[in-house]
């Protein structure tokens, strides 16, 4: 069965440019999260998809990021203008198991990695 | 206060030693616990869920208290392979929510 796919692996770019980050969960899962995680930190909870539903996007700086899951499957994030401090991983989980009261194992990508200048 | 807490470390043991990382949660609500594993520049993989009290696989044992609000991880006979990063997560609103991660090397 094939993983979280995540591209680009690594995005080099100075600040006030844009970036977009692509996700495609494993297949058959309706839930989807983006998660940041900077150096040293875990990851940190930016905004979570129900097929092509917002769940919670509390966590997620609205001013200059930005994502969508249009057809339920696959998801785009994007920063625009990003800033030094979105230098971090962009880690992209997915999972088939929600129940009232708990979820179950998340899968996740092996992320992208953005450095900013 | 944050949902999740964790001791970020090191922990730095022997070989063959025994450790245990604690974690706490805030969320009272919260069902579902979970130790991932995070080696450098690696991502997330699950080690254990904890939906009731405990759960033992092998050398690791993860216990759950919850009128402490607490979770805990025990490794037993530390292998070299262990040395990584071990995030505790708990659900909140079908959401997972990450502590800081605690470091674990074991040294020859």
């Amino acid at each position: 069965e094939a993983g979280v796919a995540q591209s680009p692996r690594y995005k080099i770019i100075e600040k006030r440019q844009s970036v977009a980050f692509w996700c495609n969960p494993i297949s058959g899962h309706a839930t989807l999260y983006w998660y940041q995680q900077i150096l040293g930190q875990g990851p940190k909870l930016l905004i979570q998809f129900q097929n092509n539903g917002v769940v919670d996007d509390s966590q997620l700086p609205k001013d200059r990021f930005s994502a969508e899951r249009l057809k339920g499957v696959d998801s785009t994030l994007k920063i625009q203008p990003a800033k030094l401090e979105d230098s971090a991983v962009y880690l992209c989980a997915s999972t088939s198991s929600l129940w009232t009261g708990g979820i179950g194992e998340l899968f996740f990508g092996e992320g992208s990695r953005l450095t900013v200048l | 206060r944050k949902e999740v807490e964790q001791d970020p470390g090191p922990f730095n043991v022997p070989e063959g030693a025994t450790v245990a990382f604690n974690c706490t949660y805030s969320n009272s609500a919260s069902q579902s616990f979970f130790w991932y594993r995070q080696d450098c520049r690696k991502e997330p993989k699950l080690l254990m869920s904890v939906y009731s009290s405990g759960n033992e696989d092998g050398r690791f044992t993860a216990q759950l208290n919850r009128a402490s609000q607490y979770i805990s991880l025990l490794i037993r006979d530390s292998k070299l392979s262990d040395s990584a990063t071990y995030l505790c997560g708990g659900d909140s609103s079908y959401k997972l929510i990450f502590g800081s991660g605690t470091r674990l090397l074991v040294r020859p």
